[in-house]
């Protein structure tokens, strides 16, 4: 059964430090994988995303990573504002006929001053 | 900046009543999506529509679900005879291609809450 499990569950962190937020899955055969940010009530909104070719790719503060092999993807937060306070979704897709996409349950981000 | 609009923000049924979800999605996108997201849960994906018929269907769209798109310009959810578990936020998302790397743009979805 295709799944995404995301860590942490939460996180807390300062205004200005970095993070960085972990996605495994088991979606095979692979496709592409995406970060999205969800806002409190609000659907979710593309950051990036990647194809089995590549590894690394960046939008502004936010740099996703990927390893295909060990099936694993990070997305690293530069310098946290208090608007990065959301959750960070992490959706696989596979490929072989379906497009329908494995949501993980997210990291809940909350960012103080 | 083009946007995926739905309404109502917010529908508050009894059990058994029959809802429709309206979703506007962005003006030249074909593909049209349905999500649902239990409170404290992930999403899920409900449906994909394209030319007018169903593209692709998960478990939960059941025939208890169904969706229509009665004009240019509406994406409708109906679910007939709804339950407690239906209570959820449902999202409409549309993309310009069905290629499994197209962005899709989600609205910002409506809690339907059943009692």
């Amino acid at each position: 059964k295709n799944q995404v499990e995301q860590s942490p569950q939460s996180l807390i962190i300062l205004e200005g430090k970095n993070c960085t937020l972990q996605c495994n899955y088991t979606v095979s055969p692979f496709s592409n994988l995406r970060w999205y940010k969800q806002d409190t009530g609000r659907g979710p909104v593309s950051l990036t995303i990647m194809t089995f070719s590549e590894n690394t790719k960046s939008n502004g503060r936010y740099t996703a990573t990927l390893d295909a092999d060990t099936k694993q993807s990070s997305l690293h937060i530069t310098a946290s504002q208090l608007s990065d306070s959301a959750s960070y979704i992490c959706v696989v897709r596979g490929s072989g006929g379906s497009y329908i996409p494995t949501f993980g349950r997210g990291t809940s981000l909350i960012v103080h001053p | 900046e083009p946007e995926v609009t739905q309404t109502p923000s917010h529908q508050v049924t009894q059990m058994g009543q029959e809802v429709i979800l309206r979703c506007v999605p962005i003006s030249n996108h074909l593909y049209f999506y349905w999500y649902r997201q239990i409170l404290g849960q992930k999403v899920e994906f409900l449906v994909s529509f394209y030319n007018n018929e169903i593209s692709e269907k998960s478990e939960i769209f059941d025939d208890q679900f169904s969706v229509e798109r009665p004009d240019g310009s509406n994406f409708t959810l109906k679910i007939r005879s709804t339950k407690l578990e239906d209570s959820a936020m449902y999202f409409c998302a549309s993309s310009g291609g069905t290629g499994s790397i197209d962005t899709q743009y989600f609205g910002p979805g409506t809690r339907l809450t059943v009692l």
